[in-house]
């Protein structure tokens, strides 16, 4: 069976710092590897993806992931973080092939201080 | 990417009445998708709606209490029956779309049913 996990409920950074988001997952197969953004109020945002080739992947607003085979993990991170990243942060899950099914972790709230 | 309008956005509700959600699609899809993110929780998959057949549910999640149409293939309707206070949540449709199957997702329906 398909899981995520995301160790940290919270993970509490100042402006300009770096940042970290962790996710661990688990799945038979090779997996597609999704980060997604939920603003207050808001759906859910795409940031970025993996899927197959380079490790590193970039996406929106500055955020890129690190694909860990070895680990299974799938760490969100930024160079300089900024007080509108505030937000929560889920990673998600679906096999390689079959199913478009995507399972979610249970979340990690960011939160930048100025 | 898709630009996916849901309606109503928000809506509080009285206890044992029904309510239909509408997710619109700007562009063709084969798969769409009804999620449910209750207060303070991560994402959970209610339903699989293909155009032309039945909606497959998860478990944990039946036709009577969640019927869904998906009439063509730009749009899907998800009904909440009977509703009580633990259906307040917020429902969100997704679709598959791009060439890079990513998943995208709209602004939510968000219910309270008092």
């Amino acid at each position: 069976a398909q899981s995520v996990a995301q160790p940290e409920d919270q993970v509490n950074v100042a402006e300009g710092n770096p940042l970290t988001v962790k996710c661990t997952y688990s799945v038979s197969g090779n997996p597609y590897l999704f980060w997604y953004v939920q603003y207050p109020n808001r759906g859910l945002q795409f940031l970025l993806k993996y899927i197959t080739g380079d490790n590193l992947v970039k996406g929106s607003y500055g955020f890129e992931a690190e694909f860990n085979k070895s680990q299974t993990s799938f760490h969100l991170k930024k160079p300089s973080a900024l007080v509108s990243d505030s937000a929560l942060y889920f990673c998600a899950v679906r096999p390689y092939t079959g199913f478009q099914k995507l399972v979610f972790g249970t979340g990690t709230r960011l939160l930048v201080s100025p | 990417s898709a630009v996916i309008s849901q309606k109503p956005s928000r809506d509080i509700c009285q206890r044992g009445t029904s309510l239909t959600i509408q997710c619109q699609v700007d562009s063709q899809v084969t798969m769409m998708f009804w999620y449910r993110q209750q207060p303070g929780q991560s994402l959970t998959l209610i339903a699989t709606a293909n155009q032309g057949s039945e909606a497959t549910y998860e478990s944990g999640f039946v036709i009577d209490k969640f019927p869904i149409s998906r009439p063509n293939l730009t749009f899907s309707t998800l009904t909440v029956s009977n509703m009580s206070p633990e259906d307040s949540s917020i429902y969100l449709c997704s679709v598959v779309a791009g060439s890079g199957n990513t998943i995208y997702f709209g602004e939510g329906s968000w219910l309270t049913v008092v």
